[in-house]
């Protein structure tokens, strides 16, 4: 079974750094891309970038681009997201979600979410 | 980017009827849509991936169709578990891989 399991809620203060992750088990982690998924309180899905553990082909949407970092251990089947300065309007539900195989780029599993909380 | 437009924002059913949600990409995305299912305080499960296919466990009520810029996911005899907010997205040229803004259906 395909399991995406995330670290727990954070709270820290703006400037604060943070980095969350999300461990995967279950099936060949360096063969599928891993996603991160922004949810803002009360709004829709945004995503934010994709890393192939493989090789750490790391990709990123406009809207985050400077502003996290993603990256990857496989040796330990995790990927993480970070932050060097938090901002209040960093606060939000993140998922992390594997990708299908061979290209095909729908999010097929999900993490259970990290609620991170910026906040002074 | 390309934008994933979502319609209604807002669907009011009544249980055991058929809903109709609809999902429009501002360019051609060939058949490579997604939609998902987020309940409260939940994470987002994968319905439907190709435009078409169910995914792993997903009952037959749920239906995706179209193609190109126009897809629709109809969902027939509404149950109490389905009243969800569902979210396409697409995966044609990656990356973005940008989601719609959401369908928020409520009972009726």
């Amino acid at each position: 079974e395909v399991q995406l399991v995330q670290s727990g809620a954070e709270m820290r203060k703006p400037g604060e750094s943070l980095k969350i992750s999300c461990k995967g088990s279950g099936y060949r982690f360096t063969t599928y891309w891993i996603g991160w998924v922004r949810q803002m309180p009360g709004k829709g899905l945004e995503w934010m970038g994709i890393i192939y553990p493989g090789d750490s082909d790391t990709r990123y949407s406009p809207s985050v681009q400077g502003q996290v970092t993603i990256s990857a251990d496989k040796s330990i089947n995790t990927a993480y997201l970070q932050w060097s300065s938090l901002k209040a309007s960093d606060t939000a539900m993140y998922y992390c979600a594997r990708l299908g195989d061979h290209g095909d780029m729908k999010f097929d599993s999900w993490g259970q979410g990290t609620l991170v909380t910026v906040s002074s | 980017e390309i934008v994933m437009a979502q319609s209604p924002a807002t669907l009011s059913v009544s249980p055991g009827e058929r809903a109709t949600l609809s999902c429009r990409a501002s360019q051609f995305v060939g058949s490579n849509l997604a939609w998902y299912q987020q309940k409260p305080g939940q994470a987002p499960r994968l319905l439907i991936y190709g435009a078409s296919t169910r995914a792993t466990g997903i009952p037959a009520r749920f239906n995706g169709s179209g193609s190109g810029t126009e897809f629709t996911l109809t969902i027939s005899s509404l149950q109490s578990e389905d009243f969800a907010v569902y979210y396409c997205q697409q995966y044609n040229n990656w990356p973005p891989l940008d989601f719609g803004q959401g369908t928020k259906l409520e009972i009726k």
